[in-house]
Formats: C-alpha cells, sequence, structure tokens
C-alpha cells in the first residue's frame, strides 16, 4: 500500500514560477524524505524533514511538514526547465521495519 | 563510476526464463533494498536487508528472490518471469544506523521486459 501520495499529479508553469507539490501519508513517521527522478532515471534524494521539524529549507527547495494532518508540501521557487522531473514524497514509518514508502509522485513540467 | 551499480541495464527476456539482477556498491553501506516501479505506481519495495545475514520481504515479495552475497551486492532473481513483471527495477543503498532510515541512494535502474 501507498504511504505517500502526491497532489497534483502533473504541474505545467513557466520558468520562473514557482511549483507546489503536495504529499500526505498515512501513519505516524519519523521522517519524510522528497526525491527528484529524471525521466527513467534513478532517484535522487533532494531533502529530509523529521517529524519534530515544521520547515526545511536547501537552496531554492522548501519544506512543510504538519504532522496533524500528516501532510507535507515541496516548493520549488524561480522554476527553471531543468527543473522539469518527477517528484516523490517518501516516508519512514515510525512502526514495523525501518524503510522508505513512496508515493506515486508529481510530474513537473517547466517550459522555458 | 557509480557508487550504485545495477546490471544489465536493459534485459528482453520470454515468459518463464529465470533473470538475475545484479546491483553492487562501492559506498560501504549495510542496507540495501530492491524497488520496482511501475508508471502511475510509484515504487515499490520488493526486498530489503540489513547486513549479510539479514534478508527481508517487501510489500511485493511474491515471484521474486534475492541473495546478499557480500556486503557490496545484492541480486533480484525472478525464478519464471511473467508479463507482469515487466517493470523499472532499482536497487537502493542506504547508510542509516537504528530504527529511522535515511537517505537512499539509488542505481540508474534495470528496465526489464517479459516477452
Amino acid at each position: 500500500s501507498q504511504q505517500g501520495e502526491e497532489d497534483p499529479q502533473a504541474l505545467s508553469i513557466q520558468e520562473g514560477e514557482n511549483a507546489t507539490m503536495n504529499c500526505s501519508y498515512k501513519t505516524s513517521i519519523n521522517n519524510l524524505q522528497w526525491y527528484r527522478q529524471n525521466s527513467g532515471r534513478g532517484l535522487v534524494h533532494l531533502i529530509l524533514i523529521r517529524s519534530n521539524e515544521r520547515e526545511k529549507h536547501s537552496g531554492r527547495l522548501r519544506v512543510t511538514l504538519d504532522t496533524s494532518k500528516k501532510s507535507s508540501s515541496l516548493l520549488i521557487t524561480a522554476s527553471r526547465a531543468a527543473d522539469t522531473a518527477s517528484y516523490f514524497c517518501a516516508a519512514s514509518s515510525i512502526s514495523g521495519y525501518s524503510t522508505l514508502t513512496f508515493g506515486k509522485g508529481t510530474m513537473l513540467l517547466v517550459s522555458p | 563510476d557509480a557508487d550504485v551499480t545495477q546490471t544489465p541495464r536493459n534485459r528482453i527476456t520470454k515468459t518463464g526464463k529465470r533473470i538475475m539482477l545484479e546491483c553492487s556498491q562501492t559506498k560501504g553501506h549495510d542496507r540495501m533494498y530492491w524497488y520496482r516501479q511501475d508508471p502511475g505506481l510509484g515504487l515499490q519495495l520488493i526486498y530489503y536487508s540489513f547486513d549479510v545475514k539479514d534478508i527481508n520481504k517487501g510489500e511485493i515479495s511474491d515471484g521474486y528472490s534475492v541473495s546478499r552475497q557480500a556486503q557490496a551486492k545484492f541480486s533480484l532473481s525472478l525464478e519464471s518471469a511473467i508479463p507482469n513483471q515487466t517493470a523499472l527495477y532499482f536497487c537502493a543503498t542506504s547508510d542509516q544506523r537504528g530504527a529511522n532510515t535515511g537517505e537512499l541512494f539509488f542505481g540508474e535502474g534495470s528496465r526489464l521486459t517479459v516477452l
């Protein structure tokens, strides 16, 4: 079963605009992570936010976490054509085995 | 050279054939994982291993088996491939200690087509 569910499934914006992707998860977590995947390539880790954190920044990325709503958002500011990729959230559950459960992803297209 | 290497990168096979996908890593990580990716379904965990003597089933282990030959090597086998095992397979590693799961490092994937 999917732990994380991203919204929207696809997002199309112009260069320079901000892109916001949302993720909802089902169980209590230790941390939530965001990954990027260029078409047909391996996933690359972007950022990790722990359950006791509410917001985290890394360059043009801003991640928020609301554990009461079991949701997270990834904001990419001043997007570039090179940001075109699929973005996945992944939850590390507080119970059970220590692995990541991935959502279905948001496909982001940034047009020049 | 890539830190996590998967071979083969692409494979076309026929129903009923035995297939092995191999993964090797130079990161020195204890934890290794096999995921499967289908279009629109995200990644699903097949098997994982926290050290050489530890093998665990994931969400979708039926029809698959694994072998952890060494700390650096983790192979995935399909004993008798079927068409619905056509997918993109990823190996990943993690250096996390304890209960939490930290950053995963992925290989470039093995695209398998079963005819």
